[in-house]
């Protein structure tokens, strides 16, 4: 089954700031992998995804993630944080085997003015 | 087009009682999900429909939780009886059929059991 590890559970950056939130998978075999974002008291929305194709993939917000196979990551940036960013990650994974979603546990990207 | 709907938003009860959860997903997606996000961790999928049929229960807890989606739309998680433990926010989530891995998520229903 595939696993997902975000080793940051709170990222505190400054506002302007560039940012990375990482994310490790277990599995490279058919993964699709996501990272969505959640505000407080609401859902998750998906920032962006990597299904096939470019390694880097660009999303909503000015965020990207590049997909390494080798080193079985996934890590999200932005190269200036907002203070409307202060939100938990939450990075995803879809294969390896297994067709149920698998999430991290999050981070908490704290940005400060 | 108008979100996933999920009532009630917050729910307090009592240990040994039960409660119903209710998801009304996207306009013709086919896809429904029900997860439990525990506080400090991420969603974990305790059961996924395709229109009225199950397609992983795997990680439901069956002698307490159930589930049902009976005209392939709208959907009901239920607990009974509930323990401290299940005490977190559940979420359900919705994909249309031509872009499966692309879920959309309701606001979630937070639960408290004292």
């Amino acid at each position: 089954a595939q696993s997902v590890t975000q080793l940051d559970s709170q990222v505190p950056v400054f506002e302007e700031a560039p940012v990375e939130l990482r994310c490790n998978y277990s599995s490279s075999v058919s993964v699709y992998l996501f990272w969505y974002v959640q505000y407080p008291n609401q859902g998750l929305q998906l920032l962006l995804k990597y299904l096939s194709g470019s390694t880097l993939v660009k999303g909503i917000n000015g965020f990207e993630a590049e997909f390494n196979k080798s080193q079985t990551s996934f890590h999200l940036r932005k190269p200036s944080v907002h203070i409307s960013d202060t939100a938990e990650y939450f990075c995803a994974a879809l294969g390896g085997g297994s067709y149920i979603p698998t999430f991290g546990r999050g981070t908490s990207l704290i940005v400060h003015p | 087009e108008a979100g996933v709907a999920q009532s009630p938003r917050y729910k307090i009860i009592e240990k040994r009682q039960s409660v119903a959860f209710w998801c009304n997903p996207i306009s013709g997606h086919a896809t429904l999900y029900w997860y439990q996000q525990i506080l400090g961790q991420g969603p974990k999928l305790l059961i996924q429909f395709q229109n009225n049929g199950v397609v992983d229960d795997s990680q439901l807890p069956k002698d307490r939780f159930s589930a049902e989606r009976l005209k392939g739309v709208d959907s009901t998680l239920k607990i009974q009886p509930a323990k401290l433990e299940d005490s977190a926010v559940y979420l359900c989530a919705s994909s249309p059929e031509t872009q499966t891995y692309e879920q959309y998520f309701g606001p979630g229903t937070r639960l408290t059991v004292t």
